[in-house]
């Protein structure tokens, strides 16, 4: 059966932490994401990466980066945490084929509360 | 910029109905559309993907349709169960890309 998995289910931090949310697949996929999830807003894209150790900026990269070092793993840095930061972080991932064109595999998510 | 709209209030409807939700879209063409399901405190799961040259695909007790000229989908679900009950996300390629942008979601309550 086909699984991401994060690093954590629920995570406490404070303002001006540096924060690292791991991201793990184990369907050799090309393509990875970070999304945040927030009540009203829906999800919105931070980065992805289409490759190891290659990565584009999605709709609200602003005090995120990430590092995609191996294919199976991609992780989310939050330089310095700060309270609007407190969200649901979900990490996905997919690979172009045919039939199910960039279906998107989900983890669990990281509720994340920066304090 | 593009735009995702999705019914933002709750849909209530009796077990055994039909429940149809509803996406539509702004400013731009999408070549693939595709709805998700997600159930609290979890990530959400692929259901269904439909093609822009595809007006109409069918999963069991799912459809979607995808009209290019409304720019609109509507996903409906037949036979509706309790167990139906969760947020249902639908979500748009960016041309060329392998991204997609969501909507905000609908959720629905399927009553016994």
């Amino acid at each position: 059966d086909v699984k991401v998995t994060q690093s954590s289910r629920y995570l406490v931090k404070r303002t001006g932490e540096k924060v690292f949310l791991e991201c793990v697949q184990d369907m050799d996929h090309e393509n990875m994401f970070w999304y945040r999830q927030d009540p009203g807003l829906g999800l919105r894209l931070i980065y992805f990466s289409y490759d190891v150790k290659m990565k584009e900026k999605g709709d609200i990269p602003e005090g995120y980066s990430v590092s995609r070092e191996k294919k199976e793993r991609f992780s989310l840095i939050l330089e310095s945490a700060s309270t609007n930061q407190t969200s649901m972080y979900l990490c996905a991932s997919s690979t172009p084929g045919q039939g199910r064109y960039n279906e998107q595999f989900f983890g669990p998510g990281t509720r994340l509360t920066v304090l | 910029s593009q735009k995702i709209e999705q019914n933002s209030e709750a849909l209530n409807i009796q077990e055994g109905k039909t429940a149809t939700l509803t996406c539509n879209y702004t400013n731009y063409s999408p070549a693939y559309l595709q709805w998700y399901r997600q159930d609290p405190g979890r990530g959400p799961v692929f259901l269904l993907l439909i093609r822009e040259n595809e007006k109409e695909k069918r999963k069991e007790r799912l459809k979607v349709t995808f009209d290019t000229t409304l720019k609109q989908s509507l996903f409906h679900i037949t036979a509706s169960q309790p167990a139906d009950s969760a947020t249902y996300l639908c979500a748009l390629d960016y041309t060329g890309t392998y991204k997609y942008i969501f909507g905000t979601g609908t959720r629905l309550k399927v009553l016994a």
